[in-house]
């Protein structure tokens, strides 16, 4: 298996341009998880699904951020507008629940994004 | 928000040397797990401990989980050049697949 996939490696974009992060989950997993990583906050948890369907989303900063899980292999983080406070570097990770309770999940690259 | 905190924040040692690094949390927990992240890429997991286990074993990695004191610690022996990366500990809840990340700890190991 390839692993998670995300989509860009990077992205440079300008205040209030609309942005979308895209990831493709490892075969046959359940859970997905987007995280999002800076320095002054560490890893913060934003939304995560289970079977497609959002579970947590109460890591989502604000209306300008939306998760979608359209099917089991690809999912997409918008920020629109984005703000120069949105730096950061996203992550997506999955994970298979029925490999038992408590389990490790598998992180994609990340995507490095600056808002200008 | 933070639930687990790791210390220190950043070690540095000579290859050889063995690392501790601790991490310590505020609520109950069901399992802690320790991620290592090397620079530029995203987090891969090393070990997992359930809230009734006390100590495990994975090659060079030891951990130990004290749930009294609401602390673990990640041990690793005989260190490489290839262990620099940050480590960090993560620590789940109750029925939840849900994990809260630390900040993490930065290892040097020089060669």
């Amino acid at each position: 298996d390839a692993g998670v996939i995300q989509s860009p490696r990077h992205e440079v974009t300008e205040m209030g341009q609309e942005v979308t992060l895209r990831c493709k989950p490892i075969s046959g997993h359940d859970y997905l998880f987007w995280y999002r990583q800076t320095m002054m906050r560490g890893l913060e948890l934003l939304i995560y699904f289970n079977n497609n369907v959002p579970i947590d989303d109460s890591g989502m900063p604000e209306d300008r951020f939306s998760a979608k899980m359209p099917n089991a292999s690809f999912s997409t983080l918008k920020i629109q507008p984005s703000e120069p406070r949105d730096s950061a570097v996203y992550f997506c990770a999955s994970s298979l629940a029925s490999g038992g309770p408590y389990n490790e999940q598998f992180f994609g690259p990340g995507t490095r994004l600056t808002v200008l | 928000s933070q639930q687990g905190e790791e210390d220190p924040q950043a070690l540095s040692i000579q290859e050889g040397e063995n690392a501790t690094m601790n991490c310590s949390y505020k609520t109950s927990i069901n399992n802690l797990q320790w991620y290592r992240q090397n620079s530029g890429r995203g987090l891969v997991h090393l070990i997992l401990i359930r809230s009734n286990e006390r100590e495990k074993h994975s090659g060079r990695l030891r951990v130990t989980l004290d749930t009294s004191k609401k602390s673990s610690s990640l041990l690793i022996t005989a260190s490489r050049a290839a262990d620099t990366a940050s480590y960090f500990c993560a620590t789940g809840e109750g029925g939840s697949e849900k994990l809260v990340f630390g900040k993490g700890t930065k290892l040097t190991v020089n060669p």
